[in-house]
């Protein structure tokens, strides 16, 4: 759902660990999901996304795993780097009169070095 | 990539007036963009779908009337913030859907800072 009113939690994590970012969504008819990566005082830059049909996919040092039992997605970053410290967001696509996207709740990734 | 830009991306301005922020597809039209408003530390909230050559669509909450949407050609959406006031200041951010790219593909902007004073 819309993630309203909320701070955003923080995950810290060492440099060159793995990082593990997760997000609960609320609509069962989304049918696509995507990450975004947000630095400061910009835009939200596209990272990785899934269908609905899939439960994995992925890229370069990124993973999303898609749970719809639970309706939980998550995004696997490997090697975390400072360059990868950023707000990060789930969204999904709605499908109602049109196709819009929503974002969800955010959580802002701190590199230890 | 697609390229998204608003302008301008930072605007200070007193609390009565209006402020109109632009939204443009460089590469690429698009019939439907869309604008959210962000606060700090907060997510992005959608407000509204932009239709080129129809009415916005609003989503609930969002007052139409202040919000005016203008998306009067393939790449150019407008948003006018009317009667701006301080609750007002937050970080707007547009995107657009890029139709080559499927139904969910959408780039988004860099986003314009609103402080309203």
């Amino acid at each position: 759902g819309e993630n309203v009113g909320l701070h955003l939690p923080t995950l810290s994590v060492q440099e060159g660990d793995n990082s593990i970012i997760n997000c609960a969504y609320s609509n069962s008819a989304s049918d696509y999901f995507i990450w975004y990566k947000q630095e400061s005082g910009k835009g939200p830059q596209f990272i990785i996304d899934i269908r609905s049909n899939m439960d994995k996919r992925q890229g370069q040092r990124v993973t999303v795993l898609l749970n719809k039992t639970v309706k939980h997605l998550s995004l696997q970053i490997a090697a975390t780097q400072p360059g990868d410290s950023a707000v990060y967001f789930c969204a999904e696509n709605i499908w109602s009169s049109a196709s819009k996207i929503i974002f969800g709740s955010g959580t802002r990734l701190s590199i230890r070095p | 990539g697609a390229v998204v830009s608003q302008h301008p991306s930072r605007v200070i301005c007193k609390s009565g007036t209006s402020v109109k922020i632009e939204c443009r597809s460089l590469d690429f039209q698009a019939t439907t963009m869309f604008w959210y408003r962000q606060f700090p530390k907060q997510s992005l909230m959608l407000m509204a779908t932009s239709n080129e050559g129809s009415k916005a669509t609003y989503e609930q909450g969002v007052e139409k009337d202040k919000f005016l949407i203008n998306h009067a050609s393939l790449t150019l959406s407008t948003l006018t913030v009317t009667s701006a006031h301080p609750e007002d200041s937050s970080f707007y951010i547009c995107s657009a859907r890029d139709p080559a790219g499927g139904r969910e593909t959408q780039y988004f902007g860099p986003g314009t800072r609103l402080l309203v004073l």
